[in-house]
């Protein structure tokens, strides 16, 4: 699976949009883009997933362009509880595999 | 529906001892995959099990570390003789059949292991 790129930390204040983008140049043609999120002490959440072009859902968007090599994960108006880490992940798109976890991206917003 | 149950959520063991780390998938699901996070690090994936098959252990260590996956009951992570780099936070996630592309997976809030 293609290895992932994502800033190590990024600050924010509360009510800003936070866009965190990950490279992914090694994309195969039958991955998925998925994103989790993982707050203290607790197991990773699933937030989003996409293919291609732009995905929508009530906690977040993302948009991927048509080369595929990136992505970036669009959080609106940030809060203090979306204080988290977030992880980029490669997915293949065949059936049950393991997901694959980098060092992810620390969120941290301040009031 | 409960979600993932991981017990227990704290484990404090001597050097030496045995730990067993259990995992109870959601309600449907059959596969189990065990996964290992150290301090500011990512989840490092362990083992992939089905129902009495072990699937996948390629990021098991070689010695001292089991998983199974019974017809009945939770899964169960071993680690006999622990040492001190064996703390960390070991996460359980489910998916049932129909899980792919990275969407159907659910973890549980893990448990957390110290050796001293």
């Amino acid at each position: 699976l293609a290895k992932t790129t994502q800033p190590i930390s990024m600050d924010s204040y509360e009510g800003q949009e936070v866009n965190i983008t990950c490279s992914h140049n090694n994309i195969a043609t039958n991955d998925y883009i998925t994103w989790y999120q993982q707050f203290p002490s607790q197991g990773p959440r699933f937030i989003i997933q996409g293919y291609k072009t732009k995905v929508t859902n009530e906690v977040a968007s993302l948009f991927i362009p048509a080369d595929r090599k990136s992505s970036t994960l669009s959080l609106p108006r940030v809060s203090l509880s979306d204080t988290a880490v977030y992880y980029c992940l490669v997915v293949s798109g065949s059936g049950n595999t393991p997901l694959v976890f980098g060092k992810g991206t620390r969120l941290s917003v301040i009031a | 529906n409960a979600g993932v149950m991981q017990n227990p959520r704290h484990l404090v063991r001597r050097r030496g001892q045995e730990a067993r780390l259990r995992c109870s998938p959601m309600k449907g699901h059959s596969h189990v995959y065990w996964y290992r996070q150290l301090p500011e690090e990512g989840l490092k994936f362990m083992v992939y099990l089905q129902k009495e098959n072990i699937i996948d252990e390629s990021g098991m260590p070689k010695e001292r570390f089991s998983a199974e996956f019974p017809k009945e009951g939770p899964s169960i992570l071993r680690i006999q003789q622990v040492v001190r780099g064996d703390s960390a936070a070991y996460f359980c996630a489910s998916s049932n059949r129909a899980a792919n592309k990275g969407y159907g997976y659910t973890f549980g809030s893990g448990t957390r292991l110290t050796v001293v």
